[in-house]
């Protein structure tokens, strides 16, 4: 079974363009994941997709950020126009429907933002 | 609010030595610990879990208990090996399933 895939792994951009990262999640997974690491800080919940629904977007920081999941598939996070504060690690997870306390995420390699 | 701290690294150890990371939580409510790994080059993966106050989570080795009174959730293992080298993180999840890590420790075991 694959797993979580994320691309690009890396992105440099300037400040003020535009990127566009994407998450393809667990083929079945109907819960979708973002999640944000600044250099050296904790990991950030950003929002959930629930096929393609968002759940929660309560993370989300600015509207700068924009997520959609068309389908209910994979999904995409672009953030217009991208500032300095921004740079870090994306991660996205899946998971399948919550049943209770069973839930477990599974995590992509994440993409390395960088805003110049 | 819920909160996930864990002790500052990166912590440098020889194989076979005996690890611990510190980690506390405050949350409202009753909430699921975990602990991931990040391997170099990967994604995060679940290490171990516990859904409740007084369970042992383990795996690889690696062991976890799920502490109430004192609101932590330490990890430790008996003896690392080079393979262990990752960055580990602790996380809560609450009941409304929101997902809240700690900064992350660099472990780093030498031969």
């Amino acid at each position: 079974e694959a797993g979580v895939t994320q691309f690009p792994s890396h992105s440099v951009i300037e400040k003020g363009q535009t990127v566009t990262l994407r998450c393809d999640p667990i083929s079945g997974h109907d819960n979708l994941y973002w999640y944000r690491r600044v250099m050296g800080k904790e990991i950030k919940f950003l929002l959930h997709f629930v096929k393609e629904s968002k759940q929660d977007e309560s993370g989300m920081p600015n509207n700068r950020f924009l997520a959609e999941r068309t389908g209910g598939t994979y999904s995409t996070l672009k953030v217009q126009p991208a500032e300095l504060e921004d740079s870090g690690v994306y991660f996205c997870a899946s998971s399948p429907d919550w049943d209770g306390n069973q839930e477990t995420q599974y995590f992509g390699p994440g993409t390395r933002l960088l805003v110049l | 609010g819920n909160s996930v701290t864990q002790m500052e690294g990166p912590v440098t150890l020889s194989e076979e030595a005996f690890l611990t990371i510190n980690c506390t939580y405050t949350a409202t409510g009753y909430p699921s610990l975990f602990w991931y790994v990040q391997y170099p080059g990967e994604g995060l993966q679940l290490l171990l879990k516990a859904t409740k106050a007084d369970d042992k989570g383990s795996n690889k080795g690696f062991e976890a208990t799920y502490r109430k009174e004192t609101t932590s959730f330490h990890l430790e293992k008996g003896s690392v090996q080079v393979s262990d080298s990752a960055v580990y993180f602790c996380a809560l999840r609450t009941r409304g399933n929101q997902f809240y890590f700690g900064t992350g420790t660099s472990l780093t075991v030498i031969p």
